[in-house]
């Protein structure tokens, strides 16, 4: 089946850095969607990006799909930000309903 | 609404007991999933239900069922579970399953405790 990996697993920033996440996939894919799950398990989704570039606010994402792999980024980090990030991919081509999700980044954002 | 609610949030049980999960839905969405997510792990897709019909089963043991009575509502009833089984069991809904855009909304998920 397809591999998702995420990197770096862990990540430590003071509040008020960047960073980027990372998400690499093994095939051609018809749906990716990154994910943040806070310290109470819930996930809230945050992009559904197979390829292009997506903003929202201080996030923002950007899936080469030829390359497979897309990047998230943080800008101006807080202390909010906490929590699992997932990458979850789908190489169905014909509905993308059975997503399948990387290992997670860790974020923890200190004040 | 904007939201999937999971009921209860948290549920212990011991090994001879049955007891079931809860989901619901008001957006529309046509398809439901249960995920299973272990400490420190990613969710594990379990069951899709399309149109209220089971299309996918990941191989989930027999001791899990689950049950979709209607478009709004995603049950999972437990039996005979092991300690192993202890997780955060996460439901989802989507938009239309035979749409591209299948974009997952997760509700806060129920935290079971087998003893």
């Amino acid at each position: 089946g397809i591999q998702v990996e995420q990197s770096p697993p862990d990540l430590i920033l003071q509040e008020g850095a960047n960073s980027t996440l990372r998400c690499n996939f093994s095939d051609s894919v018809n749906n990716l969607q990154w994910f943040h799950q806070n310290p109470w398990g819930q996930l809230i989704n945050l992009f559904y990006i197979p390829s292009g570039t997506k903003q929202n606010g201080r996030l923002s994402a950007t899936t080469v799909a030829t390359e497979r792999y897309s990047l998230l980024y943080i800008s101006s980090s807080q202390t909010t930000d906490s929590g699992v990030y997932f990458c979850a991919v789908d190489p169905d081509m014909e509905y993308g309903n059975k997503l399948v999700f990387g290992a997670g980044t860790i974020l923890r954002v200190k004040s | 609404d904007t939201e999937v609610t999971q009921t209860p949030k948290h549920l212990v049980m011991g090994m001879t007991n049955k007891k079931s999960l809860k989901c619901e839905q008001h957006m529309g969405h046509r398809a439901m999933y249960w995920y299973k997510q272990k400490a420190k792990k990613p969710p594990e897709l379990m069951f899709v239900y399309s149109y209220e019909k089971l299309s996918i089963n990941e191989s989930v043991p027999s001791r899990f069922s689950p049950e979709c009575p209607n478009s709004s509502l995603l049950n999972l009833h437990l039996h005979a579970l092991q300690p192993e089984d202890s997780a955060l069991y996460l439901c989802a809904s989507s938009q239309d399953p035979r749409a591209g855009a299948n974009v997952l909304t997760f509700g806060a998920g129920s935290r079971l405790t087998v003893l």
